[in-house]
């Protein structure tokens, strides 16, 4: 199973919007409605921000946003502040037998 | 609260073995899947191996299949994974990680801190 295809950087000033991609392919991403979107500080463990393509978990900023068309879902990070700063993955399941991960993207607050 | 809490990293030879260890708590652990996640120095997340709540059914990535045995005790709320013939490329942090769901891999909502295990000759 082939990792999903993130952007290796994104960047923004504060207040601005941004928007990471995701693309898998139909056996994935196109397949299920189940695309989880991960926040990775340095050194920390990950930390659930979007789950089911559109889900956010209590205590997770109404900032971010997930949506998939096709093959490619997509988190937007809106208003964006320093915290924000961090490396975000992508994650689908696949096939009712196994979950892949996207390489993962860095999000620079300028 | 629910926590993770992993064990058993350290420092193995290169054709060795290694048994991790996870402490669950703050939810009813038979009724979600766990899965193990593991991310190497400098690099992004990859899914290892997966569990259902009861532990009859695994999953495995091909990376890791007839070499990784992943099992669970339920009546001690503890998650395991055994890790056999290890390689250099082996080496990464190892995190534990609860499902939303119970019979499949489908969606990580929580992660424990990570347990680090390297692989040297």
């Amino acid at each position: 199973q082939s990792a999903l295809t993130q952007p290796a950087s994104v960047s923004g000033s504060p207040g601005q919007s941004i928007t990471i991609s995701c693309t898998g392919t139909s056996s994935d991403v196109g397949s299920y409605n189940l695309v989880s979107w991960y926040q990775q500080h340095p050194d920390k463990a990950p930390k659930l921000m979007i789950y089911e393509v559109t889900k956010r978990p209590s205590g997770v900023s109404n900032r971010f946003s997930g949506s998939k068309s096709g093959n490619t879902a997509s988190l937007t990070i809106s208003g964006l502040q320093a915290e924000d700063e961090a490396h975000y993955y992508c994650c689908s399941h696949v096939n009712k037998s196994s979950l892949v991960f996207g390489g993962g993207t860095k999000l620079t607050v300028l | 609260e629910v926590q993770l809490l992993e064990s058993g990293g350290g420092l193995v030879q290169t054709g060795g073995s290694l048994r991790l260890s996870c402490a669950a708590s703050g939810f009813n652990f038979d009724r979600y899947a766990m899965s193990w996640v593991r991310q190497a120095p400098g690099k992004g997340l990859e899914w290892v191996s997966a569990i259902s709540g009861s532990g009859g059914t695994t999953y495995y990535a091909d990376a890791v299949k007839g070499r990784c045995t992943i099992s669970r005790d339920n009546s001690q709320n503890t998650l395991y994974l055994q890790m056999n013939s290890l390689r250099a490329d082996d080496t990464a942090v190892y995190y534990c990680a609860k499902d939303k769901w119970e019979l499949l891999p489908k969606s990580i909502d929580y992660w424990g801190q990570g347990t680090l295990v390297t692989v040297s000759s």
